[in-house]
């Protein structure tokens, strides 16, 4: 079944601990990015990545990392987490660039 | 920076209306622009698309219609279901997208 995989569904920390939101699919799409969903704000792009190795910042890519080692995996680490990164957080994926996304089943993020 | 603007925030019809929501961008560079729906704890689908060299598209019960000129998009809705209910977010752009705010729809039997 064609998919995104994101993991953990659900995850509270604590400020300052590091960690990481693991997205994979399994369809070889070229284009994947993270987006942050906030209610009344709608979802908000952190980073996108064009290919292996080729990313770059979306709208509010401040306390995130990503990296594209490989076409499948898109992962996101926080380095040092805190409260205001509390928030719902989509992994997505598409053909290429101006293709439609295919979305992970998001993963809920809570900093205390 | 870009700016997205959907209208209305919220829409309520009754079984059987039409529905249209319209969003608007500042980025005369996007050449793609998708609708999704998002219904209550689910992730965002791509429900229609559309590129810049079209003015209109149809599947079935929902169309996009683009107006490249003036900036803005809308998507229609004909002979709502309970199952619209939803809330409807744009996304126009290249590369990097950015997200309307939303549209809560519901539909009422």
């Amino acid at each position: 079944e064609a998919q995104v995989t994101q993991n953990p569904r659900y995850l509270i920390t604590v400020t300052g601990k590091k960690l990481t939101v693991t997205c994979s699919q399994n369809m070889n799409h070229e284009y994947m990015s993270w987006y942050r969903q906030d209610p009344g704000l709608g979802l908000r792009q952190i980073y996108y990545s064009m290919n292996v190795e080729v990313t770059d910042k979306g709208d509010v890519p401040e306390g995130y990392k990503v990296s594209r080692k490989e076409k499948r995996n898109f992962p996101l680490i926080l380095e040092s987490p805190s409260p205001n990164q509390t928030s719902l957080y989509f992994c997505a994926s598409s053909v290429q660039g101006d293709y439609g996304y295919t979305f992970g089943s998001g993963t809920r993020l809570t900093v205390v | 920076g870009e700016n997205v603007e959907q209208h209305p925030s919220t829409l309520s019809v009754q079984e059987g209306d039409s529905a249209v929501i319209k969003c608007t961008y500042s980025d005369s560079a996007s050449n793609y622009f998708p609708w999704y729906k998002q219904e209550l704890g689910k992730r965002p689908q791509l429900i229609i698309d559309i590129r810049s060299n079209v003015g209109e598209k149809k599947d079935q019960r929902i169309a996009v219609t683009l107006n490249k000129t003036a900036k803005h998009f809308s998507l229609h809705i004909t002979e709502t279901q309970p199952e619209d209910s939803a809330v409807y977010f744009c996304a126009p752009g290249t590369y990097k997208y950015i997200f309307g705010t939303g549209t809560r729809l519901k539909v009422l039997a």
